[in-house]
């Protein structure tokens, strides 16, 4: 079965770190596009970060120099590590795959919160 | 980045209703503009995608048409279980993807 599930998430205070993990199961992270969208709460949908199949990345401005995105092929894991944590980044973060024309996110994890509270 | 705005922002319907949610770029987007459909605490759907292709699984009283700067998502016959948050969203100039605020589906 094709899934994405992710973990990670957590309560965090201002200024900390967090690394969320995203497995897969089913295909191939490193021949997809990967990507992560976040989702504040009550709020709508934000695009976050994503890894090509060629390995680079791009981030929103939102979170450029803050948040790193990586993918280890051997375990089948794309991560996303958050460093300088603020209170506007609290949200549901869901990693999803872009393997569908054109470019829209067929498959999505469950989601991870992430609490940045003091 | 292409601003994506979705009208109306919320909406009361009955079951057995056709509804229909619209979404503008803030420019010519061709026809990569996607929906996604998202229930209350679970993940967003993938509905449709390049405008009008209904993704595996989505039944077919949901299509999507339009192009350049406008775009519909219609449901031909609401259902109980279609009450839900729908999303539009652009893939023609990436990054960033950007999604339209959503418009929230509800039960008249």
């Amino acid at each position: 079965e094709v899934q994405l599930v992710e973990s990670g998430g957590g309560l965090v205070q201002p200024g900390g770190s967090l690394r969320l993990s995203c497995a897969a199961s089913g295909f191939t992270v490193s021949s997809n596009y990967m990507t992560w969208v976040r989702q504040g709460p009550g709020k709508g949908l934000e695009w976050v970060s994503v890894i090509y199949s060629s390995g680079s990345t791009y981030y929103a401005d939102s979170v450029k120099g803050r948040f790193t995105i990586s993918r280890d092929t051997s375990k089948k894991t794309v991560y996303l590590q958050m460093n300088s944590l603020r209170v506007e980044d609290m949200a549901v973060y869901y990693c999803a795959r872009i393997g569908v024309s054109p470019d829209a996110f067929d498959i999505w994890g469950q989601g991870t919160m992430v609490t940045v509270s003091s | 980045d292409i601003q994506m705005t979705q009208s109306p922002s919320s909406l009361s319907a009955s079951v057995g209703d056709r509804i229909t949610i619209t979404c503008r770029a803030s420019r010519s987007i061709s026809n990569y503009l996607n929906w996604y459909q998202q229930k209350p605490g679970k993940a967003p759907k993938l509905l449709i995608h390049a405008t009008s292709s209904l993704q595996s699984g989505v039944p077919s009283r949901f299509s999507g048409s339009g192009s350049g700067t406008d775009f519909t998502l219609t449901i031909s016959s609401l259902q109980p279980e279609d009450f839900a948050t729908y999303y539009c969203q652009q893939s023609y100039s990436t990054p960033p993807w950007t999604f339209g605020q959503g418009t929230k589906v509800e039960i008249k």
